[in-house]
C-alpha cells in the first residue's frame, strides 16, 4: 500500500491552523472489526519519532487537543488547530492494516 | 514506564556482520510486537520488521526480507537486528518501537535509535 502525504513542505506561523494530507492507494478499512488502520506519527528534530494518532482521529497520551485526525478509507487528514513552535519537526502518516507496513513520504513543518 | 534501550553507535566496514540490540523495560515484552524502523541519511521512515516476543513470529517487509534478520530473546526482554555482510547503503538510524495493545502493530514506544556507519 503506497502512501502520499501533501504538501511535502509547511511553512507555518505560530497561532495559525496546519493541515495535512494522506491518502493511500488501497481502502484503511477493516470490514471485519470496522476499525481504519491509519496512524500518525511526529519526528522532531533530532529525536526519535513519537505516536501522535492512532485508528485515524485517536489522540495518542499526552497529545495535545491542538492535533485532530480525520477521515476515511482511503483519505486522511491531519490538523493542527494553533501551532505552536514546538510542533516543528516532520510529520509521517502510516498504514497497518496489510504488511508491509508503510508510512508517507513525510511532511516538514517549519515555524515562520 | 516503558522503556526502549538500544546499543550504541556502530562504525563497520562493508562486508561485515553485525547485531543490535533493543531492551525492553516497564511492561510486560512478550506480550507486544515489536518493530524494527530504518531511516536513512535526510531521509523518511521505513518499516523493516516485527516481531511477537511471545513466539518469536516475525514478519518481514519485502524490501529487507533475506537482507537482515530479526530475533528476541525473551530472557532478557531483548530483540535483535543482524546483518551478515553490511553494506554502504545500510548506512543510517535504525530504530526499534513497540506498544502496550495486544495484537496491534502501532509504535506507542520509541527507542533512542541506534546508528550504523558503513564505510571502507
Amino acid at each position: 500500500i503506497v502512501m502520499t502525504q501533501t504538501p511535502l513542505s509547511l511553512p507555518v506561523t505560530p497561532g495559525e491552523p496546519a493541515s495535512i494530507s494522506c491518502r493511500s492507494s488501497q481502502s484503511l478499512l477493516d470490514s471485519n472489526d470496522g476499525h481504519t488502520y491509519l496512524d500518525w506519527y511526529l519526528q522532531k528534530p533530532g529525536q526519535s519519532p513519537q505516536l501522535l494518532i492512532y485508528l485515524v482521529s485517536n489522540r495518542a497520551s499526552g497529545v495535545p487537543d491542538r492535533f485532530s485526525g480525520s477521515g476515511s478509507g482511503t483519505d486522511f487528514t491531519l490538523k493542527i488547530s494553533r501551532v505552536e513552535a514546538d510542533d516543528a519537526g516532520v510529520y509521517y502518516c502510516m498504514q497497518r492494516i496489510d504488511f508491509p507496513l508503510t508510512f508517507g513520504g513525510g511532511t516538514k513543518v517549519e515555524i515562520k | 514506564e516503558v522503556q526502549l534501550v538500544q546499543s550504541g553507535a556502530e562504525v563497520k566496514k562493508p562486508g561485515e556482520s553485525l547485531k543490535i540490540s533493543c531492551e525492553g523495560s516497564g511492561y510486560k515484552f512478550i506480550d507486544y510486537w515489536i518493530g524494527w524502523v530504518r531511516q536513512m541519511p535526510g531521509q523518511g521512515l521505513e518499516w523493516m520488521g516485527s516481531i511477537y516476543p511471545g513466539d518469536s513470529d516475525t514478519r518481514y517487509s519485502p524490501s529487507f526480507q533475506g537482507q537482515v534478520t530479526i530475533s528476541v530473546d525473551k530472557s532478557i526482554s531483548s530483540t535483535y537486528l543482524q546483518w551478515n555482510s553490511l553494506k554502504a547503503s545500510d548506512t543510517a538510524m535504525y530504530y526499534c518501537a513497540t506498544n502496550n495493545v495486544w495484537g496491534t502493530y502501532r509504535f506507542d514506544y520509541w527507542g533512542q535509535g541506534t546508528l550504523v556507519t558503513v564505510s571502507s
